[in-house]
């Protein structure tokens, strides 16, 4: 299986700040990858798919970046919505594992 | 729009098994995957396994087979889950996700979970 190395754990900053969440692989996943954001009680919503596209009616100011092993989230200017955990999950090979989470508070 | 609507909470004693749904509507249910996804409270997310409601073909997360089954009915666009010989690791909330193979695999549109508690 492959495994999904999130970092950090968690995160505390204010509104307006940049912010980058990385995930690494075990292996070699070739831009299949996945970030979802999760909020408090709610179900998970796609952020990003194939690294770096932005699903529908995400805003800018979020971005994905990575290749191979090595893949990052970046939330520029951060706002008061962007609070929340955060996942990334790769789509090479089942099962298809996620990442331990990322969990942004406000400083 | 796409939704998927699942079941309500169930409260289920250990040893026992509780089937849950997930209903699609919005898109052509046979066109996409029906993923399952498992989070503890205050846990991180884990993939159960999914189908193609098209094929009825399934994939398990090795860890979840002989616990959880997976099945579709096409007449009523209706994804179920069946999770057997329940303890209390089985205590989670449970999502379905709807996969898009066109966007590298990414699960789009999820469910608000169904809550299960395996108590006595």
């Amino acid at each position: 299986d492959i495994q999904m190395t999130q970092s950090p754990a968690s995160l505390s900053v204010s509104v307006g700040e940049t912010v980058t969440i990385t995930c690494r692989a075990s292996e070699n996943i070739y831009s299949n990858l996945a970030w979802y954001q999760q909020k408090q009680g709610k179900s998970p919503q796609l952020l990003v798919y194939a690294a770096t596209n932005l699903a529908d009616g995400v805003p800018s100011r979020f971005s994905g970046s990575g290749s191979g092993t090595q893949y990052s989230l970046k939330i520029n200017s951060l706002q008061s919505e962007d609070f929340g955990s955060y996942y990334c999950q790769h789509f090479w090979g089942t099962p298809w594992t996620f990442g331990g989470g990322t969990k942004l508070e406000i400083k | 729009q796409v939704q998927l609507q699942q079941s309500g909470p169930e409260l289920v004693k250990p040893g026992a098994s509780v089937k849950m749904s997930c209903k699609a509507s919005g898109y052509t249910f046979t066109d996409y995957v029906i993923s399952w996804v498992k989070q503890r409270t205050g846990q991180g997310l884990e993939w159960i396994g999914e189908i193609y409601p098209g094929s009825g073909s399934t994939y398990y997360n090795e860890k979840f087979k002989g616990k959880a089954t997976l099945t579709a009915d096409k007449s009523s666009n209706t994804a179920y889950m069946q999770l057997s010989s329940l303890t209390s690791e089985d205590s989670a909330v449970y999502f379905c996700a709807r996969r898009q193979l066109g966007l590298r695999g990414a699960m789009d549109y999820w469910g608000q979970g169904t809550s299960v508690t395996v108590s006595s």
